[in-house]
């Protein structure tokens, strides 16, 4: 079975700053993908950027980018120029490759992130 | 509409007393997800349907759960007998085909349900 762990459960950045949210997985499958989404207040779950394991080129979405170590079974989320709008749970995501009836997604805990003024 | 919409938005049931949550998903959407999240947890997946067919339902935490999208758009997620450790966020999500990197999930903006 996976897992997804985040082991941050709450994180604190100035604004302008850069942070790092860290996520770690695991899973017997060569091929998946990753996610990490955003839940504001308002409990809709965005998502902010995604990554298919067999790519080596870490993916990148304006101020969001991510580090992706395959071997090491890490995901972690870079935001940098944090600005008060990205004030929110957000929460790592496993999927497996198409294949199986249902590509259900495995999240994380979830770490709160405060941008501070 | 634009998005996936859920109702109630808030549901405080009794325990003991049964409940139907809603979710429209986005016009044309082909699959449907129903997620659970508890407080402080991250969503953990409930049950899938392709069009009609619910291929997945191995996440129900019991048969007090049910499931239905009879004509493969709207859905209910009907909880009987209702027990205090069902109080969660209920989430919607629905994708154009078969969920992938290339089709990924639109959420609702759940049901929070309390059982007193």
């Amino acid at each position: 079975a996976q897992t997804v762990t985040q082991s941050q459960p709450e994180m604190s950045v100035q604004e302008a700053e850069t942070v790092t949210l860290s996520c770690t997985y695991d899973t017997s499958e060569n091929n998946y993908y990753l996610f990490w989404y955003k839940q504001p207040p308002s409990r809709q779950m965005i998502l902010v950027i995604r990554q298919e394991a067999y790519k080596q080129q870490n993916a990148t979405e304006n101020r969001f980018s991510v580090n992706f170590q395959k071997a090491a079974k890490s995901f972690s989320l870079k935001i940098s120029d944090s600005q008060l709008g990205d004030t929110a749970m957000y929460f790592c995501a496993f999927m497996k490759t198409p294949g199986g009836a249902t590509n259900k997604l495995i999240f994380g805990t979830g770490t709160l992130l405060a941008v501070q003024p | 509409g634009a998005g996936v919409s859920q109702s109630p938005r808030y549901k405080v049931a009794k325990r003991g007393q049964d409940v139907a949550l809603r979710c429209d998903p986005i016009s044309g959407h082909v699959s449907l997800f129903w997620y659970q999240q508890a407080l402080g947890q991250g969503p953990e997946f409930l049950t899938y349907f392709q069009n009609e067919a619910q291929l997945d339902k191995s996440g129900l935490p019991s048969d007090r759960f049910f499931a239905e999208r009879p004509e493969g758009s709207v859905s209910t997620l009907k909880i009987q007998r209702t027990q205090q450790e069902d109080s969660a966020v209920y989430l919607c999500a629905s994708s154009d085909r078969q969920s992938s990197y290339n089709s990924p999930l639109h959420f609702g903006n759940g049901t929070r349900l309390t059982v007193t």
